[in-house]
């Protein structure tokens, strides 16, 4: 079993949905959680980070950590065609020196016109 | 003005080959990266240097070496190369090593073929 479990998809929404992402970890060490979007053919970007627990809003996006379900989800509001791409959750655990990020495999988001 | 770039950009290649990947970054970051995206698509952390230092090495097979002149720069060496290694490789930099500065930074990967 992987650490982090993510959906593979692919999500089909109409243009102007909210979209919902999620992923869930097992590992209880993991304190920082990104959502990174990837673009066809492309390297991942960082979208969203979060620290902890808690939400976090950045104009359509709001991140949401749940440490206790050891769940994290990533809300997409008025999704647009532009969003479709694949989002990966990634998580670090606190007490390392260095950013070992874990990478779940990723969620195909397909946005329709 | 690309922040980190990768040679080549497709790498076409027969089994038993050997074979180089280059990453140079141009954001005065001093910790670098490797990672290997299979065909599903999951990104796993292959390597990591700190100021040439090499701090994270996770289980790999020794056939792939990855070596950093410097702080821009780290590539990766692949010996013998296997069916199984065809993948998409990234390179990524970020500042310092502590997950406070946590923004990796991703190139636009080199597509790696083993026929």
């Amino acid at each position: 079993q992987k650490e982090v479990e993510q959906d593979p998809g692919p999500l089909s929404v109409p243009e102007g949905a909210i979209v919902s992402l999620n992923c869930t970890y097992s590992n209880s060490a993991f304190q920082y959680f990104m959502w990174y979007r990837q673009y066809s053919r492309k390297g991942p970007e960082l979208l969203m980070y979060t620290y902890s627990s808690g939400n976090k809003e950045d104009g359509r996006f709001t991140a949401q950590v749940d440490k206790s379900s050891k769940y994290i989800s990533l809300f997409i509001r008025d999704s647009q065609p532009s969003d479709s791409a694949t989002y990966l959750c990634a998580m670090s655990p606190m007490n390392t020196g260095f950013q070992k990020l874990v990478f779940g495999t990723g969620t195909r988001l397909l946005v329709s016109p | 003005d690309t922040a980190v770039s990768q040679t080549p950009k497709y790498l076409v290649t027969q089994m038993g080959n050997d074979k180089s990947i280059k990453c140079e970054q141009n954001l005065g970051h001093d910790t670098m990266y490797w990672y290997k995206q299979d065909s599903k698509k999951f990104l796993k952390i292959m390597f990591s240097y700190n100021n040439k230092e090499l701090i994270i090495n996770e289980t790999v097979p020794n056939r792939f070496s990855p070596k950093s002149p410097d702080k821009a720069h780290l590539n990766l060496h692949i010996n013998s190369l296997e069916l199984g290694d065809s993948a998409v490789y990234f390179c990524a930099s970020s500042q310092g090593r502590r997950a406070a500065n946590y923004e990796q930074y991703f190139g636009p990967g080199t597509r790696l073929t083993v026929t």
